[in-house]
């Protein structure tokens, strides 16, 4: 069975930090990649995703992530974070001939100003 | 955002009596689907549906059911609720299978007393 591990379940950074939160996958096959966010009290939202081509994926909000497919990863990153980047980040794989995703654990993020 | 409710949005009720949860899209999106969000599990696919009438189960079905009469709206049934069901719930739609998006709703928070 797929599954999906985000090791960090939560990190506290200052302001202008930069970013870095991990993401691995479990599936041999291809794979659909995204990476979702929950600001806090609201629902979830596409942060960016990767169904092929370049692996290295730029978002909204001055997010990437990079797909490895030798590491089974697709870990997202932005060089200088904001208060308001505070929320909480799913990464989510959608393999094979499937509509379902597969949810990690998400990681908190609370910035500090 | 995809037009995308849920009703009602906050919902306390006992343990035992039936409780039914509504989506509604305008977006005429073939896919549906429920999850469930708690701490430390991320989201996890309950039931999805891949068109009027048919639906099939997800990671956690036990307990739960669907219905979907109509493209615009799909039903989740609690038939006998549980404080184990005490969750958020957030729908979520995609028009195609594999490699689309799902967008999702702004969720439903359920308290079983």
């Amino acid at each position: 069975a797929q599954s999906v591990s985000q090791h960090n379940h939560h990190v506290i950074l200052s302001e202008a930090a930069s970013l870095e939160l991990g993401c691995n996958y479990s599936y041999g096959g291809t794979v659909n990649l995204f990476w979702y966010v929950q600001y806090p009290g609201q629902h979830l939202q596409l942060l960016l995703k990767y169904f092929s081509g370049d692996p290295l994926v730029k978002g909204i909000k001055g997010f990437e992530a990079e797909f490895i497919k030798s590491k089974f990863s697709f870990n997202l990153r932005k060089p200088s974070v904001q208060w308001s980047d505070t929320a909480e980040y799913f990464c989510a794989v959608n393999g094979g001939a499937t509509n379902k995703l597969i949810f990690g654990t998400g990681t908190l993020l609370a910035v500090q100003p | 955002d995809a037009g995308i409710t849920q009703s009602p949005r906050h919902k306390v009720t006992e343990t035992g009596t039936p409780v039914t949860l509504r989506c509604h899209q305008t977006e005429n999106h073939r896919y549906m689907y429920w999850y469930r969000q708690d701490p430390g599990h991320g989201l996890r696919l309950i039931h999805y549906s891949y068109g009027v009438k048919d639906t099939d189960k997800g990671e956690v079905s036990d307990g739960y059911s669907v219905s979907r009469s109509k493209t615009e709206d799909f039903l989740l049934t609690l038939e006998s609720a549980t404080s184990s069901q005490t969750s958020v719930y957030f729908c979520a739609i995609s028009d195609r299978a594999e490699t689309d998006t799902q967008y999702f709703g702004p969720g439903t928070r359920l308290t079983v007393l």
